[in-house]
C-alpha cells in the first residue's frame, strides 16, 4: 500500500491568495482527519471525517478554511483567502476502526504564505 | 493546565545510554495513549501504545499512572537511530471526539 498521500508537499503562495491542499487516504479506511503542525501550538486536529461525512470541524481556526471530502479516496482543505499566519505544515491521517485506534499520516504539505 | 504536557528537551544523550522521559495530562477522563515518534521534517507515526498494565516492545517501556495523570517512556541501550521528537497523545476522553497531541520531546543520542 503507498500509505497516505499528500500534494504538493510544499506550497508558496502570496497573502490573500486560495490554496488547495489534497490528500488520498489509505484505501479501506473510514476515518480521515487534517491536522495543522507549527512550533508555537504543535499539532492540531481541525477536523475529520467517518465515511466521507464531517464530524468535528471544532478545531477550523475560521471560515476561511474549508474541508469537503467527496468520496471515500479523496479531501481537500481549502484556505481562502491565506494569510501568513497560516503557515505551517499541514498532515492528513487516516484510520481503519475507531478513531482512537493507529492514525497512519501523510508526508504533509508544507506551507508558507508570503 | 495545558492538555497534554511534555518537557520540549532537547535530550542529550549518550549512545548505549538509558532514557527516560514523561508527559502529563489534564483530562482524568482520557482513556487511550499512545507514544507517537516524528523525525525530522517527517510525520509522526504510532511508536507503541500506553497500557494500564504497561507494555515493553524491545528496548521500550511504555507505563501508565492514572492516578498521577502521567505516562511515560523509557528507552534502553539507546541507538544514534533513536534520535526524534517523541509526542505523547491521548484521547479526550468522556465521550468528546479527539486526540490531543503534546508538542513532543526532542532526543538527541550522541555518538
Amino acid at each position: 500500500d503507498a500509505g497516505v498521500i499528500q500534494s504538493p508537499r510544499h506550497e508558496v503562495t502570496e497573502m490573500g491568495q486560495e490554496v488547495t491542499l489534497r490528500c488520498k487516504p489509505i484505501s479501506g479506511h473510514d476515518y480521515l482527519f487534517w491536522y495543522r503542525q507549527t512550533m508555537m501550538r504543535g499539532l492540531e486536529l481541525l477536523i475529520y471525517f467517518n465515511n466521507n461525512v464531517p464530524i468535528d470541524d471544532s478545531g477550523m481556526p475560521e471560515d476561511r478554511f474549508s474541508a469537503k471530502m467527496p468520496n471515500a479516496s479523496f479531501s481537500t482543505l481549502k484556505i481562502q483567502p491565506s494569510e501568513p499566519r497560516d503557515s505551517a505544515v499541514y498532515f492528513c491521517a487516516s484510520s481503519d476502526r475507531e478513531w482512537t485506534e493507529t492514525q497512519y499520516f501523510g508526508p504533509g504539505t508544507r506551507l508558507l504564505v508570503l | 493546565r495545558k492538555e497534554v504536557e511534555q518537557d520540549p528537551g532537547p535530550f542529550n544523550v549518550p549512545e548505549g545510554a538509558t532514557v527516560a522521559f514523561n508527559c502529563t495530562y489534564s483530562n482524568s477522563a482520557s482513556q487511550s495513549f499512545f507514544w507517537y515518534r516524528q523525525d525530522c521534517r517527517k510525520e509522526p507515526k504510532l511508536l507503541m501504545s500506553v497500557y494500564s498494565s504497561g507494555n515493553e516492545d524491545g528496548r521500550f517501556t511504555a507505563q501508565l499512572n492514572r492516578a498521577s495523570q502521567y505516562i511515560s517512556l523509557l528507552i534502553r541501550d539507546s541507538k544514534l537511530s533513536d534520535s526524534a521528537t517523541y509526542l505523547c497523545v491521548v484521547n479526550k476522553g468522556g465521550g468528546a471526539d479527539g486526540l490531543t497531541f503534546g508538542k513532543g520531546t526532542h532526543l538527541i543520542i550522541q555518538p
